[in-house]
């Protein structure tokens, strides 16, 4: 899994609760990207970044927001969880545009 | 583990056939495409890539054909083995002009080998 750690694993929270996940990757990968899997829509965007500090919105943004402070990690902020965003969160990292290697996932249920 | 899709297309073959999973990709600016395996309660693994400037492109087992004119994938995995069973996701770089990677991922086919 080219060195990335998806944290939690696993996570149920309340409605309008905020909720952070983390990715950290070991690779020193230029890349990191949030998506999220759902069955009928597969694999979306939610962020990405090229950089420290920099980041762009992807396909499904709204509602969530994120932050690299460092290369290694990356965080995915819920400001105020709602049911809709119950999903397995996949992180990604690529040395490249456009490659992207998975991390193991994080099933997050919002109550 | 976490979940892939209930209702996606299934493929079932006879262990040592050939396998061949299809897809159809949506941009013809699009120059890069991947084909990424997930087994059940994992992240999607990477396969095999081609860019548009290639016709096929060949791995171990694995062979990835590109017809542009259709904007039509394939991938076909030789002497498929239980171990083979899983989703498999095409992905297409649809902005190739964008600092970032825009992958957008088809929906993915369900590969099911029977022993």
């Amino acid at each position: 899994d080219a060195g990335i750690t998806q944290s939690p694993r696993h996570k149920v929270t309340e409605t309008g609760t905020p909720v952070t996940l983390r990715c950290h990757q070991t690779e020193n990968h230029r890349y990191m990207y949030w998506y999220r899997q759902d069955p009928g829509h597969g694999l979306r965007l939610i962020h990405y970044s090229y950089g420290v500090k920099d980041t762009d919105k992807g396909e499904v943004s709204d509602g969530y927001s994120v932050s690299r402070s460092k290369t290694e990690d990356f965080l995915l902020t819920l400001e105020s969880a709602t049911s809709s965003q119950t999903s397995v969160y996949f992180c990604a990292t690529g040395p490249h545009r456009a490659e992207a290697f998975f991390g193991q996932g994080t099933r997050l249920t919002v109550v | 583990g976490e979940s892939v899709g209930l209702h996606l297309p299934t493929l079932s073959v006879q262990e040592g056939d050939n396998s061949i999973i299809n897809c159809a990709y949506s941009n013809s600016a699009s120059d890069y495409f991947i084909w990424y395996k997930q087994e059940s309660g994992k992240g999607p693994q990477f396969i095999i890539d081609i860019r548009s400037n290639m016709d096929k492109r060949q791995g171990q087992r694995v062979t990835v054909l590109l017809n542009k004119t259709v904007k039509h994938l394939s991938l076909q995995i030789a002497a498929t083995q239980p171990g083979d069973s899983a989703v498999y996701f095409c992905a297409e770089n649809m902005d190739p002009g964008n600092a970032g990677n825009m992958l957008t991922f088809g929906g993915g086919t369900r590969l099911m080998v029977k022993p």
